[in-house]
């Protein structure tokens, strides 16, 4: 079954680390560009990271650019986001998603999600 | 960086009828670069409409996208009950993604 599934969530304190992944099965992963896409509380879509098929090409939103890296391993199929000096405001689900090869400009399959909450 | 509203902010229409969704841009864009994803309650977002106007595999003909520079618009002909949802629009420029606020479709 062609899938992504995200684990990593959980609560922590402002100021703190976490790391998220995304394991992709039924597909050629490396293949295939990737994303982070997270959504607030009752709130809309917000990307936040972009790493290529080859990993030559990363970008950050504003909002993430110094504190989360985005990573993947090819090997192992899996999608990385480290997620340093957490702020209230990153509190959202998570979402990994793939960019076709060809078209890196839409997601094309999407994870459940994983819950990340930040509070003390 | 553009900025992509959407309108309505709620729809409320009766299984069967026509939805009309629009999101229009704080600049013009090449229409390649717009597409439309749909999230019911509690379940991850799924790709609708790409290219503007190119259904996603599996989509069903009676979704359709249009529109050119500053204006899309996700047309749904006869609404099925599964339709009802959240609908965003997306566009992609000047290495980021964004995302309109969303507009939900319910049942009057």
């Amino acid at each position: 079954e062609v899938q992504l599934v995200e684990s990593g969530g959980g609560l922590v304190q402002p100021g703190g680390s976490l790391r998220l992944a995304c394991a992709a099965s039924g597909f050629t992963f490396s293949t295939y560009h990737m994303t982070w896409v997270r959504q607030g509380p009752g709130k809309g879509l917000e990307w936040v990271a972009y790493i290529s098929s080859a990993r030559s090409i990363i970008y950050y939103a504003a909002s993430v650019k110094g504190r989360f890296t985005i990573s993947r391993d090819n090997d192992v199929n899996s999608l990385y986001l480290q997620m340093n000096s957490l702020r209230d405001d990153d509190t959202a689900v998570y979402y990994c998603a793939r960019a076709p090869p060809w078209s890196y400009w839409y997601f094309d399959l999407w994870g459940r999600g994983t819950l990340v909450t930040v509070s003390s | 960086e553009i900025v992509l509203t959407q309108s309505p902010g709620t729809l409320s229409l009766s299984p069967g009828e026509r939805a009309t969704l629009s999101c229009r841009a704080s600049q013009s864009f090449n229409s390649n670069y717009l597409a439309w994803y749909q999230q019911k309650v509690g379940q991850a977002p799924s790709l609708v409409i790409y290219g503007a106007s190119s259904r996603a595999t599996g989509i069903p003909d009676r979704f359709s996208g249009s529109g050119s520079g500053t204006d899309f618009t996700l047309t749904i002909t006869r609404l099925e009950p599964e339709d009802f949802a959240v609908y965003y629009c997306q566009h992609y420029g000047g290495f980021s993604w964004t995302f309109g606020q969303g507009t939900k479709v319910e049942i009057k």
